[in-house]
Parts: structure tokens; C-alpha cells; sequence
């Protein structure tokens, strides 16, 4: 599970809907982690998918696809407050969790 | 229950120092994990300890050290300081090992080395 790749910047509007992709190597694959870290503070805990689908959770969601090693966090009706970075994370077998260089999301007015 | 805990918070140190940085996981999480974040390269892992025992280990150089405690406390020390070691480390705890259970981080460390 190495080689996660996400986008490093994106801009929203407040309001709106913005969709944040990562790609992951699915040897042995587990599940896919996803962290938010507004800045200066500590990364937390989003949502964990193991299976593939949808996992709906208030305004934001996440989507797996094992079989294509993708996964992408949806975040619906922006606030400004969720200008901030966003991490996914690769657990696979039983070595620790592999982040992403995160994608630092902007909402604007 | 209270969060982890990491101390120091911020601390600046010269070329060729060495330093410690202390970790308190959540209360009955035995397994810690230490990771190092810089802007260029996001978070990177560098030790996880479960039960006083060093479970893995990144891909960094020997001058980067850890330990666990008996009571779960960990600590990591980094010897011989180079520039490019400034980053904030943040420590995470985990009621289960080797990545299976969520991450709870600390609010990190950030060193300066000058």
C-alpha cells in the first residue's frame, strides 16, 4: 500500500460541492482512511471505507473502489470552516498507515 | 477521557543537538505511532510501538530513535540534528496495532533546527 496520490490544492465556493480523489496501490489492501488537519491543529478522523460503495456521514461522504484503487471524500454544502487539508491513508496487511501528501481545500466566499 | 498528549509543543535547537520529544496516548491505547510532517512530502511514518515493542519502522536514518513505556508513554529522540529535520512530529495512539484501528494525534511537536 504505498503511492497514494491526491490532488494538492483545491478552491471552492461557499455552499457548493467539491469532490477530493486519491488513488492507492491495492496490494494487500484493508480500507482507506480519511483525516482532516485545519491548520496548526491535529489531523482527525473522517471516515474509514473497507467495502465499496458510498458511506454517507452529515455533509461529507466517502467513496471506495477496491477494484480500481480509488477512493474520493465528498464534501456537500461548504462552509468556510472546512477550508483545511485533507488526508487519505492506505492500511494494508498489518504495517502502519500510509497518508497521502494531503490536498489543502480553500472555501472562498 | 483526554486526548494525547505531546510535549514539547514547540522548541528550537542548532545543528548537531539532539532531541527528545514525549508522547501520552489516550488512557489504555497500547500502541503508539510517531510520524514526521513536512510540507513537501505530507506525513511520514516513522515507528509504531505496541506493548513496549517497536512494531515497525520507516525509512528513516539510524540519529532517529524511540521507546515505549510500560505505561504506554512513548518518547523519540532525534541525535546529531540536520536542517532538514525541522518538521512537526506528531505522535498518534491506537487502541489496536499495525494501522487495523483509527489514529487519535496529538496536537505535534514542532522543532526548529537553525
Amino acid at each position: 500500500g504505498q503511492n497514494i496520490d491526491q490532488p494538492t490544492e483545491m478552491t471552492a465556493t461557499e455552499g457548493a460541492i467539491v469532490q477530493i480523489n486519491c488513488t492507492y496501490q491495492t496490494s494487500g489492501f484493508n480500507g482507506l482512511f480519511w483525516y482532516q488537519q485545519h491548520a496548526g491543529e491535529a489531523p482527525t478522523f473522517l471516515s474509514y471505507n473497507v467495502l465499496d460503495g458510498l458511506e454517507e456521514k452529515g455533509r461529507f461522504s466517502s467513496f471506495l473502489s477496491r477494484s480500481k484503487g480509488y477512493s474520493y471524500l465528498l464534501l456537500k454544502e461548504l462552509q468556510m470552516k472546512d477550508s483545511a487539508s485533507y488526508l487519505c491513508a492506505d492500511h494494508s496487511g498489518n504495517t502502519p498507515l500510509v497518508f497521502g501528501k494531503g490536498t489543502r481545500l480553500s472555501v472562498i466566499a | 477521557k483526554a486526548g494525547v498528549t505531546q510535549t514539547p509543543r514547540y522548541l528550537i535547537k542548532t545543528r548537531g543537538q539532539q532531541v527528545t520529544l514525549s508522547c501520552s496516548p489516550i488512557s489504555g491505547h497500547r500502541s503508539v505511532s510517531w510520524y514526521q510532517q513536512t510540507p513537501g512530502q505530507g506525513l511520514q511514518f516513522l515507528f509504531e510501538y505496541f506493548s513496549e515493542t517497536q512494531r515497525n519502522k520507516g525509512n528513516f536514518p539510524g540519529r532517529f530513535s524511540g521507546r515505549q513505556f510500560s505505561n504506554s508513554r512513548s518518547e523519540m529522540n532525534v541525535s546529531t540534528l540536520e536542517l532538514g529535520d525541522s518538521a512537526l512530529y506528531l505522535c498518534a495512539s491506537s487502541g489496536l496495532a499495525g494501522g487495523s484501528g483509527e489514529l487519535f494525534f496529538g496536537e505535534g511537536s514542532r522543532l526548529t533546527v537553525l
